[in-house]
């Protein structure tokens, strides 16, 4: 089973500055296999990004990922009040396809 | 191409969690119609996949009590799990998964159904 580190566990951030997420997986995985989803309290997750750096419908382009192999990031510049939530990666290169425990990102 | 789901939110322990998601307008074949779930205050657990035929893949902690199906002449899939206990105390949601060439996802979450299992 590959298992995600994410950090920080928690990143306190002022809206307008510029937020960087970490995803660490326990081995390599294809750019193909990455996704990152963003949760608010009482709401069912979103996906933001695919393959890595795709963005998903809707998303816009301060919210940016990179990576490879072992090594993700999670960016979003320009912090706005929405972008205040619960952040999460996800692994599609081997089943189980494994979650991080998530980033919350916090005023 | 919303998802609705539905099911019992409340359960005795030993009993079986039947949960149902319907998928509405958009393509059925294609994509992995998938199950997660998330424990109060804790992250995500990916439960497991069904695509259009019926292939599944299951969470290997889960597999013993599990079943995912689907019903394609009413674009439905479903839930079953078997034996539960408090553990299995969660919210749980349904989402439209997608392999790609440039990338996988899953795009689209149903509104989510709180289980609660009662000792």
């Amino acid at each position: 089973e590959i298992v995600l580190t994410q950090s920080p566990g928690t990143l306190s951030l002022s809206p307008g500055e510029r937020a960087t997420l970490s995803c660490r997986p326990s081995q390599g995985i294809g750019n193909t296999y990455l996704a990152w989803y963003r949760q608010k309290p009482g709401q069912a997750p979103r996906l933001l990004i695919y393959g890595t750096s795709y963005r998903a419908t809707g998303i816009p382009d301060r919210v940016s990922g990179s990576g490879s192999g072992t090594d993700f990031t999670l960016t979003i510049s320009r912090l706005e009040p929405e972008d205040f939530a619960v952040y999460y990666c996800q692994q599609f290169a081997s089943s189980p396809l494994t979650f991080g425990p998530g980033t919350r990102l916090e005023i | 191409v919303p998802l609705q789901q539905w099911g019992a939110g409340v359960l005795k322990a030993s009993e079986t969690l039947s949960l149902t998601c319907a998928v509405y307008g958009g393509s059925f074949s294609g994509y992995y119609w998938t199950w997660i779930r998330q424990p109060p205050g804790k992250g995500l657990e990916w439960i497991g996949e069904v695509d259009h035929s019926g292939t599944t893949n299951y969470s290997p902690s889960l597999r013993s009590r599990l079943t995912i199906s689907v019903d394609t002449s009413k674009n439905q899939f479903f839930l079953k799990l078997t034996s539960v206990t408090a553990a299995d105390t969660a919210d749980y949601y349904c989402a439209r998964g997608f392999r790609w060439a440039e990338g996988n996802g899953m795009d689209v979450w149903g509104q989510g159904t709180t289980v609660t299992v009662s000792s």
